[in-house]
């Protein structure tokens, strides 16, 4: 069974870049079959995409986020990352990794990690 | 940019049936997948491509797509269904969520 989980730091400070893991177990991160996503949800609100990375290195961003953001694939680990550069208060959020199915499907999700941004 | 509609909040009574809206338009062209989240969990997929549900997921989620509307349905609820639901489509390169309905069961 392929789980995901994600990793970094909990505490980023204003304009500078955030960056986590998400280590992927129980596959390949290199099979073609999948894609490799990020979804972050700020306190209290939705779900909201940022980014996604297929295995062949293509890369889909959120077009409100597009110019902060890099997905990149780690294979010797079997990891995948998100760096979100310039953080503002308004990047606080969970942040959740999960592998990309068939149709564009997120199952399964990592347990997400708490980002804050403050000083 | 393509935009999914749902209701903030839907309450049904407990072990009837509840019905979760997503609008948008020309839904039915699309794959639409739902999510469930409870409180302090991730999201979970309970119904993917429209109609099809996960393994382990109870046949009593379902989901329907016609139209400018997809329909996600839990028959006799449980009190255990209590959770955000969201629908979620891919369209131009880019994934897009609803905005989330909140299901309180009385």
């Amino acid at each position: 069974q392929l789980l995901v989980q994600e990793s970094g730091p909990g505490l980023v400070k204003p304009l500078e870049t955030l960056s986590l893991t998400c280590a992927v177990s129980g596959g390949s991160i290199t099979s073609s079959s999948y894609q490799w996503g990020w979804v972050r949800q700020p306190p209290g609100k939705g779900l909201h995409w940022i980014g996604s990375i297929s295995s062949g290195g293509n890369t889909y961003y959120n077009p409100s986020l597009k110019s902060r953001v890099t997905i990149s694939v780690d294979t010797s680990k079997n990891r995948f990352s998100l760096r979100l550069s310039s953080v503002t208060a308004a990047d606080t959020a969970l942040y959740y990794c999960a592998l990309i199915r068939g149709t564009i499907m997120f199952d399964p999700w990592g347990q997400g990690t708490l980002v804050t941004v403050s000083s | 940019s393509y935009e999914l509609t749902q209701p903030l909040s839907v309450s049904v009574a407990l072990r009837q049936t509840a019905r979760i809206t997503c609008g948008g338009n020309n839904i039915v062209s699309k794959n639409v997948h739902w999510y469930q989240q409870k409180p302090g969990q991730a999201p979970v997929l309970v119904v993917y491509r429209n109609t099809n549900r996960p393994s382990g997921i109870p046949e009593r989620f379902s989901g329907s797509n016609s139209g400018n509307t997809a329909t996600l349905t839990i028959s006799r609820v449980q009190a255990g269904d209590e959770a955000d639901y969201y629908c979620q489509v891919w369209d131009s390169s880019i994934v897009v969520f609803g905005g989330g309905t909140r299901l309180t069961v009385l």
